[in-house]
């Protein structure tokens, strides 16, 4: 099982780029880091996954360094709405090992 | 485009009480599916997940039992809830394990007085 570290908060201002980091140590060859943001009293949303190096969509990029054993989530030029938790989830590719979301990252966006 | 409901969105039941939640999922065909609960200030915990119809793990004891009677159904339950078994109910579906996203319902808000 790939336990996962995160900050337990984190505050910032609009506009600024965040960057949010995950520990995952134990990180298995199959396993994949996945990233879901939680607004309160909803269910997480899927932001963005990958296996290594850099990814990039349309809200965020993952940084993955070649050990694997961490990586960090970054947010370009947050804004309010941006304020949620943030899960770093490590996956492997039987049964559950690694489904748990742990506290996650309270990022509070400032004007 | 596939949809997940969960239902009721709050439920407030005594101690000792039966409990269940449903789950269903449209626009897709044999979905994995997932219970998940989050306590108050905690982080998910996943409860149990399903492969397939009448296919159940479970990751964690406790009084709590799940079934899936019928492909995009998932249904949460329980004979006698405990104080300890208030908390946000999340069910949530995937194509598959590893590679793809978890797609998660609205919840349900379970208060146990």
């Amino acid at each position: 099982l790939a336990k996962t570290t995160q900050p337990i908060s984190m505050d910032s201002y609009e506009g600024q780029e965040v960057n949010i980091t995950c520990s995952h140590n134990n990180i298995a060859t199959n396993d994949y880091i996945t990233w879901y943001q939680q607004f309160p009293s909803q269910g997480p949303r899927f932001i963005i996954q990958g296996y290594k190096t850099k990814v990039t969509n349309e809200v965020a990029s993952l940084f993955i360094p070649a050990d694997r054993k961490s990586s960090t989530l970054s947010l370009p030029r947050v804004s309010l709405s941006d304020t949620a938790v943030y899960y770093c989830l490590v996956e492997s590719g039987g049964g559950a090992d690694g489904l748990t979301f742990g506290k996650g990252t309270h990022l509070i966006i400032q004007p | 485009s596939q949809t997940i409901h969960q239902w009721p969105a709050t439920l407030v039941q005594p101690v000792g009480s039966p409990l269940s939640l449903e789950c269903t999922v449209e626009g897709t065909s044999n979905p994995n599916l997932y219970w998940y609960r989050q306590a108050a200030g905690r982080g998910l915990q996943l409860l149990f997940y399903s492969v397939g119809i009448g296919q159940i793990s479970s990751e964690v004891p406790q009084n709590l039992s799940a079934s899936r009677p019928q492909d995009r159904q998932f249904i949460l339950s329980s004979k006698k809830l405990l104080l300890s078994d208030s908390g946000f109910y999340l069910c949530a579906w995937s194509v598959r394990r590893g590679m793809n996203e978890q797609f998660f319902g609205p919840g349900t808000r379970l208060t146990v007085l």
